[in-house]
């Protein structure tokens, strides 16, 4: 049973660019939640997304977008790209309503805006 | 808006010993959850122990156990019998209590580098 999955695991933009990153929820999973990770920080909560909707948003600009896909994937996009958008970018997925429900973390997408 | 507190950036302990990494939480709510996360260098974020704030007794899981002072809003996380394996970052996180679990947005706390000794 493959786990959440994130591609790509690395990757560079220039400042002021667009880049969209890609999640795969684990296996039976309907929601996909975004994070943020600063270096030496704990994640940040991004936007979360169930039945193809945002649910949930953080405190990020409207340069942070997503969507979900029918088949439960999701893609966090951001837009005009800045310095302070390096970060590493984790993707969590869970079932929502499910009794002891847990989140699973995929293992991010590193990102450097140079 | 809630807020977590990780007030150790570093901790070191000898294989074999016990340490305690501390984590303090503000919130005005009454139920909600509240977790312990370890992430070791390969990035992925890995569920070490959950606690539901109505349960009274600590959670344990193997050699993991929690001390939850829920009056003094404090959720601390001791490691018995520590191993190489242990050394990660940990992290402490608080999710709200909702009845069907959606939104369910964790706050983390800042971490705290756990660092073991042969």
């Amino acid at each position: 049973d493959a786990g959440v999955t994130q591609s790509p695991t690395h990757l560079i933009k220039t400042r002021g660019q667009q880049v969209t990153l890609r999640c795969s929820p684990k296996s039976g999973h309907d929601t996909v939640s975004w994070y943020q990770q600063a270096l030496g920080q704990g994640p940040q909560f991004i936007f979360q997304y169930y039945e193809e909707e945002e649910r949930q948003r953080g405190n990020f600009p409207d340069r942070f977008s997503g969507h979900q896909f029918p088949n439960y994937s999701s893609e966090l996009n951001v837009n005009a790209l800045l310095l302070g958008d390096s970060a590493l970018y984790l993707c969590a997925s869970t079932l929502v309503g499910a009794t002891n429900e847990k989140l699973f973390f995929g293992s991010g997408t590193q990102l450097s805006v140079l | 808006a809630q807020t977590v507190t990780q007030s150790q950036p570093e901790m070191s302990v000898q294989e074999a010993e016990t340490v305690t990494l501390s984590c303090t939480y503000d919130t005005s709510e009454s139920d909600y959850y509240l977790f312990w996360y370890k992430q070791p260098p390969s990035r992925q974020m890995i569920l070490v122990i959950r606690q539901e704030a109505y349960k009274q007794q600590n959670a344990t899981e193997n050699r993991f156990s929690v001390n939850f002072q829920k009056a003094a809003k404090s959720f601390s996380l001791k490691i018995s019998d520590s191993q190489l394996g242990d050394a990660a970052m940990y992290f402490c996180a608080y999710r709200r209590f909702l009845l069907n679990n959606a939104g369910n947005m964790l706050t983390f706390g800042g971490g705290t580098r756990l660092m073991v000794k042969p």
